[in-house]
């Protein structure tokens, strides 16, 4: 079965600061794994992507995320941390050609950057 | 492109009324997802299309719950009757092929 976890429900970071968000997934087959941002009264909004190829991946607003297969982890980056950056932030996986369709979405960490 | 449009973006309602919440996906793409947002539950599947057809519907909470997708470029979730457990802020997202999602501004429903 697939799944996903994000194991911590609230990061706290200095602005300026490097970010850390953490999440580790159970799929069949390669994962397809993604990271999601989501603003206040707004849909989730897509950052970045591992589908195959080099294990570290840049999205958008200078996020990154490494895939890291032995750890089964992605998780998302960020070198310089702005207050911009405090929202909900989901990693979600699904298999590759053999896994199936279904994307499976964490929880969601909440992410506050201070000023 | 305009992205995900969904309609309305606000609904209040008495319960026991039906509620009808409409999608139309990015243009191109082949996949369909219906979701909901609560602080208790939180990210929801309610049901997915791949090129119009029901795929998994699985997440649907109970009969009260269908979604239609009668061609590529429309979809409907139809909650009848309605309940206030049913407050809650539906999300649609569209794909190709299942890769990355992109999701609509929500439907924010209150049910009194």
């Amino acid at each position: 079965a697939q799944s996903v976890a994000q194991p911590e429900d609230q990061v706290n970071v200095a602005e300026g600061n490097p970010l850390t968000v953490k999440c580790t997934y159970s799929v069949s087959g390669n994962p397809y794994l993604f990271w999601y941002v989501q603003y206040p009264n707004r849909g989730l909004q897509f950052l970045l992507k591992y589908i195959t190829g080099d294990n570290l991946v840049k999205g958008s607003y200078g996020f990154e995320a490494e895939f890291n297969k032995s750890q089964t982890s992605f998780h998302l980056k960020k070198p310089s941390a702005l207050v911009s950056d405090s929202a909900l932030y989901f990693c979600a996986v699904r298999g590759g050609n053999t896994g199936g369709f279904k994307t499976i979405f964490g929880a969601g960490t909440r992410l506050f950057v201070k000023a | 492109d305009a992205g995900v449009i969904q309609s309305p973006r606000h609904e209040v309602t008495e319960m026991g009324q039906e509620v009808t919440l409409r999608c139309k996906p990015i243009s191109g793409h082949n996949s369909l997802f219906w979701y909901r947002q609560t602080m208790m539950r939180g990210l929801e599947l309610l049901i997915y299309f791949n090129n119009n057809v029901p795929i998994d519907d699985s997440g649907m909470p109970e009969d009260r719950f269908s979604a239609k997708m009668p061609n590529a470029s429309f979809s409907t979730l139809k909650i009848q009757p309605s309940e206030p457990r049913d407050s809650a802020v539906y999300f649609c997202a569209s794909s190709w092929d299942n890769y990355e999602q992109y999701f609509g501004p929500g439907t924010r429903l209150t049910v009194t």
